[in-house]
């Protein structure tokens, strides 16, 4: 069965930068592309975009430009999302969700990032 | 894309049935039958309850369904348990080659 691993919650300091780990087995990495989702505190789901795992190629949703890099190491079955330049409102929990088809049918557990001085 | 509109909340009594709007535009919903729907307990990670508009993943009781007219889809949840309780959200796949979640509506139980 799928199962999707996240890289524990942490603290950061804002201008930092953090690197969110999603370690995948129950499938073959790249048959399925790799989905990020944002939830802010008390908020909603906000999908981030998305990074292709045969071609590399990512797709980030408006808001997530620039400061915000989906990458990943297919010898570890592993997905990142990095997030540079952290700010106040970057303070989120962040979930994977690798999907081929126009639905999510598996998440990771999520991870909490909080961005405070 | 903007986020596609849910009521804030709605409320039913066990047994009872509850159905969850969920607008977008000609762009989204109205545009793809790619209309999914999650549920979410507080300190959990969504749950696919619906998929293309109607379908059940296996797994997902019966009492979950949805629907879909013009850029409006719905989810009905019938014969209401305390477990439903939860936030349940809706997604559409968009002609912008994206994804857009509804605002989230919170189901109480009574």
């Amino acid at each position: 069965q799928v199962q999707l691993v996240q890289s524990g919650s942490g603290l950061k300091k804002p201008g930092a930068s953090v690197k969110v780990s999603c370690k995948t087995s129950g499938y073959t990495f790249t048959t399925y592309g790799m989905n990020w989702v944002r939830q802010a505190p008390g908020q909603g789901l906000e999908w981030m975009g998305w990074i292709n795992t045969n071609t590399g190629n990512p797709a980030y949703a408006q808001g997530f430009t620039g400061r915000f890099v989906f990458s990943f190491d297919t010898s570890v079955s592993t997905a990142y999302l990095q997030i540079n330049n952290l700010r106040a409102e970057d303070t989120a929990v962040y979930y994977c969700a690798p999907s081929d088809s126009y639905y999510f049918e598996y998440w990771g557990h999520g991870t909490l990032v909080t961005v405070s001085s | 894309q903007s986020a596609l509109t849910q009521p804030a909340s709605v409320s039913g009594s066990p047994g009872q049935s509850i159905t969850i709007s969920c607008t977008g535009t000609s762009s989204d919903v109205g545009h793809y039958n790619y209309v999914s729907w999650y549920q979410q307990h507080p300190g959990k990670a969504p749950k696919l309850m619906i998929y293309e508009v109607s379908n059940r993943p296996s797994g997902v009781s019966y009492r979950f369904s949805g629907s879909k007219s013009g850029n409006t889809a719905s989810l009905t949840i019938s014969g209401l348990q305390a477990e439903d309780e939860a936030d349940y959200y809706c997604s559409s796949y968009t002609t912008s080659i994206s994804w857009v979640f509804g605002g989230g509506t919170k189901l109480t139980v009574l």
